[in-house]
């Protein structure tokens, strides 16, 4: 069985300074992992992905994540943040060929200008 | 390209009503998924199509909720009554390949959602 654990229901950063935010996962089988993006009163956008080619993947916006087998997680960071990356971030697993995504609760992170 | 479009953005029907929801999927992607997130919590799978198939509706919480997909286009959520615990945001999301045993693996693209509040 799949699921998702984002360890942190909030993070707050002030501008400038690295994001982490951390997701652990569980997966019988060899997973694909996401990150997505919610602004308010927005879809929910793709960050990045992970499909077994590197384990460090990098996203848009300046995101990245890096595939730990091992500590099975995939944890979500960015060297600087802006103000515009105030949002919630979910991160998803699914099976690979399977048919379902798993969310994470979400993380919702501030921003301090 | 247009994206994934919902309608409405927003609901709000009384207990025991009738709601319909509806999603726009890309032109083109067989996959169409329904999500829920209710009153902050994870969002939840409801069920997938592929093209006007349901290939998996293990997810949907009981019998007061339809999903067709007729033709394979779009897809409508129907809630038939509603309940108080119904309310929350739902999802649809679309991908283009249709593998053997479905699959999200590939990028699956959001529509903003619809916001459910039944009172």
């Amino acid at each position: 069985a799949q699921s998702v654990t984002q360890l942190d229901s909030h993070v707050s950063v002030s501008e400038g300074t690295p994001v982490l935010l951390r997701c652990n996962y569980s997966s019988s089988y060899s997973p694909s992992l996401f990150w997505y993006v919610q602004h308010p009163n927005k879809g929910l956008q793709l960050l990045l992905k992970y499909t077994s080619a590197a384990t460090l993947v990098k996203g848009i916006n300046g995101f990245e994540a890096e595939f730990k087998k091992s500590e099975t997680s995939f944890h979500l960071t960015k060297p600087s943040a802006h103000m515009s990356d105030a949002a919630e971030y979910f991160c998803v697993v699914s099976e690979r060929g399977g048919n379902q995504f798993y969310f994470g609760t979400g993380t919702s992170l501030t921003v301090i200008p | 390209e247009a994206g994934v479009t919902q309608f409405p953005s927003h609901s709000v029907i009384e207990k025991g009503q009738t709601v319909t929801l509806r999603c726009d999927p890309i032109s083109g992607h067989d996959n169409l998924y329904w999500y829920r997130r209710v009153m902050g919590k994870e969002i939840k799978f409801l069920l997938h199509f592929v093209k006007e198939s349901k290939q998996d509706e293990s997810g949907m919480p009981n019998n007061r909720f339809l999903a067709e997909r007729t033709g394979g286009t779009y897809s409508t959520l129907k809630v038939q009554p509603a309940e108080l615990e119904d309310s929350g945001v739902y999802f649809c999301a679309s991908s283009q390949v249709a593998r053997q045993g479905g699959g999200m693996n590939t990028e699956a693209f959001f529509g903003q959602g619809t916001r459910l509040t039944v009172v």
